[in-house]
């Protein structure tokens, strides 16, 4: 089976843009979860999405946005970019959250 | 809410020694627990999980671990460890019906020769 896959893996942006993340699940995980990684904050929980609804959202601002296809796939905005959301976004998959969840190699934002 | 907490942020061990990395957590009734692990430059993999049951918990790469409801804690251990073994270590709790994980900060693990 293929694994989580996230792209593109590499970005660079700069302050204002908008930028977009793509996760492709396993094949057959209807739960898509994103988290942060940054040095200063660690890991930290963005939103949940399973069959297309979110169910959980991170402490982020409305700048953070994301939403889920009927195949899983899922995608995440964040839009009028700053300096501080420069990190490794990581998206799991799983058959359902509390399953072990599957994470992707990430993307690395960079934004100057 | 639930939270993590990972006291130790750097652990230095010798090659073959054994490994204890300690996870303490807040949360109200008995948590999902999970220990992932990172290399540099990857995503996340689980090593072990617990939801109920038997509190020692067997996972993948000769990692185990235990709960103890008491302390509040959730330890890995490995006896002997391996160069392979050096990377970041992250303890994770979830809720039921909460759809998120919420992580520590991560131990880094050094193995030398």
């Amino acid at each position: 089976k293929a694994g989580v896959t996230q792209t593109p893996r590499y970005l660079i942006k700069t302050r204002g843009q908008q930028v977009t993340l793509s996760c492709s699940p396993i094949s057959g995980h209807r739960s898509v979860s994103w988290y942060q990684q940054t040095p200063g904050q660690g890991l930290q929980f963005l939103f949940e999405y399973f069959s297309e609804t979110q169910r959980n959202k991170g402490n982020f601002p409305g700048r953070f946005s994301g939403r889920q296809f009927s195949n899983s796939r899922s995608e995440m905005n964040v839009s009028t970019l700053e300096l501080g959301d420069s990190a490794l976004y990581l998206c799991a998959s799983s058959p359902d959250w509390s399953n072990e969840q599957f994470f992707g190699p990430g993307t690395r934002l960079t934004v100057l | 809410a639930q939270s993590v907490t990972q006291p130790d942020i750097h652990i230095t061990v010798s090659e073959g020694a054994s490994l204890e990395l300690r996870c303490n957590y807040s949360y109200g009734a008995t948590p999902y627990l999970f220990w992932y692990v990172q290399s540099p430059g990857q995503g996340l993999q689980l090593l072990l999980k617990y939801f109920s049951g038997d509190t020692l918990v067997q996972g993948i790469k000769g990692f185990e671990a235990e709960f103890k409801r008491s302390q509040s804690s959730f330890n890995l251990r490995k006896p002997s460890v391996h160069w392979s073994d050096a990377a970041e270590y992250f303890c994770a709790v979830g809720a039921p019906n909460d759809y998120k994980l919420s992580f520590g900060a991560g131990t880094t693990v050094t193995v030398r020769a």
